[in-house]
């Protein structure tokens, strides 16, 4: 199942609101999780189950979407919040993960 | 509270085997529904699924790989063992492992860069 994100690179500001999608070759239901990854770090774990936020996760951050189509939302963007977005489908083996979204702050 | 981390050789020539370990705590991959996969990112790159191993001893791999690599656990030392065959400067990378819940990678280790280079 192959995974297309995009954009692929945005740069917005402190405060701003962000949108980024992740679309799915086939329906995977909800089977999707949102990683952040701050360079140099390992990925860490924001949503799963396509809506759901991961224990601690700010809720600045929210998700949405079933089947092929899905988005990540960031509310009042902040430094910590850049670095590299990535989807993954949990529907079936072998999982996969978008291209990514790269994440600047102005 | 769990923690993950990897380890083993930073450098290894092609064709030699690659072995890593993920050495974990926090929790028991014999306990029913645990699982440790391993996953791998090159460089500048995103980040591919490699391989998974349940607390049954069900394991997945990547079709791409499957011919080459193995998992294995040890749930008395609490680690998860990786086996790359037949290295090849492709697989250069930062390899991670992590706690697999059932829809996600919840607790991932710090990562290991691994270079194939002769």
């Amino acid at each position: 199942i192959q995974l297309t994100q995009s954009p692929s690179f945005l740069s917005a500001s402190v405060g701003d609101r962000v949108t980024i999608t992740c679309r799915a070759s086939q329906g995977i239901n909800t089977y999707l999780a949102w990683y952040h990854q701050k360079p140099g770090k390992a990925p860490s774990l924001l949503i799963y189950a396509a809506s759901s936020l991961h224990n601690g996760v700010s809720s600045r951050f929210s998700a949405s979407g079933s089947a092929t189509e899905f988005t990540l939302k960031i509310s009042n963007l902040q430094p910590e919040d850049a670095g590299s977005y990535y989807c993954q489908q949990t529907k079936s083996f072998p999982l996969t993960f978008g291209g990514g979204t790269k994440v600047e702050i102005k | 509270q769990i923690t993950l981390k990897e380890s083993g050789p930073a450098l290894v020539k092609p064709t030699q085997t690659l072995t890593l370990t993920c050495t974990f705590s926090g929790f028991s991959v014999s306990t029913t529904g645990a699982a440790v996969a391993w996953l791998r990112q090159p460089p500048g790159e995103s980040l591919q699924w490699l391989a998974i191993v349940y607390w049954n001893d069900d394991k997945r791999y990547t079709p791409s790989l499957r011919n080459r690599i193995t998992i294995t656990k040890d749930t008395s030392r609490d680690q998860v063992v990786l086996t790359l065959t037949n290295a090849d400067p492709v697989d250069t990378g930062t390899y991670f492992c992590a706690h697999s819940g059932v829809s996600s990678h919840d607790f991932w280790g710090p990562g290991i860069l691994v270079t194939v280079s002769s």
